[in-house]
């Protein structure tokens, strides 16, 4: 059975300071990965996807993430965080066939001015 | 072009009461998936439509709840009767075809709240 881990609830970090969000997960074969951010009173909105090829991949709003097979990690990273990065931050893995998705318990992220 | 949209966005009912829950999903999208969020969990899948057939509904906790997808453009997913511990976001999401490498919009979600 797929599965995902976010490990911290909760990060704080300082306005232009870099941040890494962690995301392990547990899937049988080669895994579609997601990033969303969910913004009070939002849906959900795609950051990134990890389906093939370049292990590095770039997203919106200046945020990448690497895919690591040999650590089973899809950890978000962004060099200089914004305050209106503030939100909650979701990974998930996907079925390969059906696109069922699997998502962590979220990381709120709170920005200090 | 519209996203996914989702009535209400909140609602408060009481322990027994039934409740409705609408998605309207994008245009000219087949597949429309049903989550739900409880306590500030794990965001969890509750079934999958493709257009007006059930996919998957190995995520639906009991037969207290009830999907439709008539004509394969709205969905609705019933509780009834409602009990406490179905509080919690209900997110609908749809993508054009099927598969995990297709991108899933998903709406603001539905607040649910079983007093």
């Amino acid at each position: 059975a797929q599965s995902v881990t976010q490990p911290d609830i909760h990060i704080t970090v300082s306005e232009g300071a870099s941040l890494e969000l962690r995301c392990n997960y547990s899937y049988g074969a080669t895994p579609y990965l997601f990033w969303y951010v969910q913004s009070p009173g939002q849906g959900l909105q795609l950051l990134l996807k990890y389906f093939s090829g370049d292990t590095l991949v770039q997203g919106i709003k200046g945020f990448e993430a690497e895919f690591k097979r040999s650590q089973s990690s899809f950890n978000l990273r962004k060099p200089s965080v914004h305050w209106s990065d503030a939100a909650e931050y979701f990974c998930a893995v996907t079925n390969t066939n059906a696109g069922k998705s699997t998502f962590g318990d979220g990381t709120t992220l709170t920005v200090k001015p | 072009e519209a996203g996914v949209t989702q009535f209400p966005s909140h609602s408060v009912i009481e322990k027994g009461q039934t409740v409705t829950l609408r998605c309207d999903p994008i245009s000219g999208h087949d597949n429309l998936y049903w989550y739900r969020r409880v306590m500030g969990k794990e965001i969890k899948f509750l079934l999958h439509f493709v257009k007006e057939s059930k996919q998957d509904e190995s995520g639906m906790p009991n037969n207290r709840f009830l999907a439709e997808r008539t004509g394969g453009t709205y969905s609705t997913l019933k509780v009834q009767p409602a009990e406490l511990e179905d509080s919690g976001v209900y997110f609908c999401a749809s993508s054009q075809a099927t598969g995990g490498w297709n991108i899933q919009y998903f709406g603001a979600g539905t607040r649910l709240s079983v007093l």
